[in-house]
């Protein structure tokens, strides 16, 4: 099946630092890859789209300048958080996106969202 | 923008129980999805749904695409305690777009 890895899986910084969340896709080519932040006990918040190539498309709200997104290659989406602030402490995802041709059709085909383990990030 | 109402929020069943939570919409969908998610991890695809009325098992889960298009349901049957977790559903408008998530279902199973 398809597998996404993200890296590290658990970061603490200092306030004003940067850190940078990497997202790959491990047996496949992802053209979409989907940044997602999770608040606990809330649901995933899609914060942007990243697709290879060209610049991510942010969400409402999602500052683009703090949130810096680059899909440099098919396998590989990065996610920094500059100048990082406690109230970014969140535990981030990010998804890849993943063509199946449906069964039975030679033409249909699907594109699902398979997610990396997340990371969970602490700003003190 | 689309919302999706997922219920119930909470369940606490025992073992052996079915369990069932659904997911509905203001707008229609093209794609369903149910995903689970277990504490500290990313959430892992269980089922997806293509076409209105479809009805899909994986295992002890069965889900369905309602014919509207706006809602979708997914049942457990015979709970076991390695089930728990938190069971989300998701909207997709169109192939390779952006998700819209539930709220969640937080699922307790006790031996």
């Amino acid at each position: 099946g398809a597998v996404v890895s993200q890296h590290p899986s658990r970061v603490i910084c200092k306030s004003g630092t940067s850190v940078k969340i990497e997202c790959r896709s491990l047996d496949f080519q992802a053209t979409t890859m989907f940044w997602y932040r999770q608040f606990p006990k809330q649901s995933l918040m899609l914060m942007a789209t990243s697709n290879e190539g060209s610049k991510a498309t942010y969400e409402q709200g999602v500052e683009k300048d703090k949130f810096l997104i680059n899909h440099a290659s098919l396998t590989l989406s990065t996610l920094t958080v500059t100048s990082a602030h406690p109230e970014d402490s969140s535990f981030y995802i990010c998804s890849a996106t993943s063509i199946h041709r449906l069964a039975g059709s030679l033409m249909d085909v699907s594109y699902e969202q398979y997610f990396g383990p997340g990371t969970r990030l602490t700003v003190t | 923008g689309q919302q999706l109402n997922q219920s119930p929020q909470s369940m606490f069943i025992q073992e052996g129980e079915d369990v069932s939570m659904n997911c509905t919409s203001s707008s229609i969908f093209n794609t369903w999805l149910w995903y689970k998610q277990e504490p500290g991890e990313g959430p892992v695809l269980l089922i997806a749904l293509y076409k209105a009325g479809e009805l899909t098992s994986n295992g002890r889960l069965t889900a369905q695409f309602g014919i509207t298009r706006k809602d979708s349901f997914l049942n457990i049957s015979a709970s076991i305690p390695s089930d728990v977790g938190i069971y989300f559903c998701a909207g997709q408008e169109t192939s390779g777009s952006r998700l819209t998530f539930g709220e969640g279902t937080q699922l307790t199973v006790n031996p």
